[in-house]
């Protein structure tokens, strides 16, 4: 299958950084996509990683290591307004794209 | 531009009944998509189509779920008949398509199977 692994929920304080870790079957790999989810809300797209490195996006970065299968998304000087749900997603083969089932992200005052 | 347009935001109707999801994709985007999100599954992909072909329904859950995209700026997806454990959210999303295109979605359909 095209098993996409990241934790179910994680916690931090308004300031701090956060690092949520994706992991992924390597076979097919085509790109891999970070969404941000607000309840109640469609996801929105906020980083893209098809080579290996980091992709600095202001607060937000994404880094990914094609062999490892592994990618993170690191959120730096959290707001109350990170507070959302994380998607990582990936491109196998084709366009469409397979949604892990997503980081709950709290972040306390 | 206005975004990915999906009508209803909320439908509930009754167990055997007939559900039909509009959406309209951005202008100019090849590659629409069909979600569906719940708890217990996550985000699952249904079909999608390119140039209102459609590609890949391998995600379709079963026969009583149809999907149809007649031109450019529209496509429905159907359930007949519903069942309760179609309740979920449908997101309707589009994209350029090629490598690195995001998608982008549509506020979603919230249904509501009772």
């Amino acid at each position: 299958g095209q098993n996409i692994d990241q934790p179910t929920e994680m916690t931090a304080t308004e300031g701090a950084i956060v690092q949520i870790n994706c992991t992924y079957q390597t076979s097919g790999f085509n790109g891999l996509f970070w969404y941000q989810q607000h309840a109640g809300e469609a996801p929105t797209f906020l980083s893209y990683n098809v080579l290996d490195g980091l992709e600095e996006k202001g607060r937000f970065s994404s880094f990914l290591s094609r062999s490892k299968g592994y990618s993170y998304l690191l959120l730096k000087e959290l707001q109350m307004k990170d507070s959302a749900s994380y998607l990582c997603a990936v491109a196998f083969n084709d366009y469409k794209l397979s949604f892990g089932a997503g980081t709950t992200v709290t972040v306390r005052a | 531009d206005a975004g990915v347009i999906q009508s209803p935001r909320h439908e509930v109707t009754e167990m055997g009944q007939e559900v039909t999801l509009r959406c309209k994709p951005i202008s100019g985007h090849d590659y629409l998509f069909w979600y569906r999100q719940t708890m217990m599954r996550g985000l699952e992909l249904l079909i999608y189509f390119n140039n209102n072909v459609p590609i890949d329904d391998s995600g379709m859950p079963e026969d009583r779920f149809s999907a149809k995209m007649p031109n450019a700026s529209f496509s429905t997806l159907k359930i007949q008949p519903s069942e309760p454990r179609d309740s979920a959210v449908y997101f309707c999303a589009s994209s350029l398509g090629g490598s690195g295109s995001p998608l982008h979605f549509g506020n979603g359909t919230r249904l509501t199977v009772t």
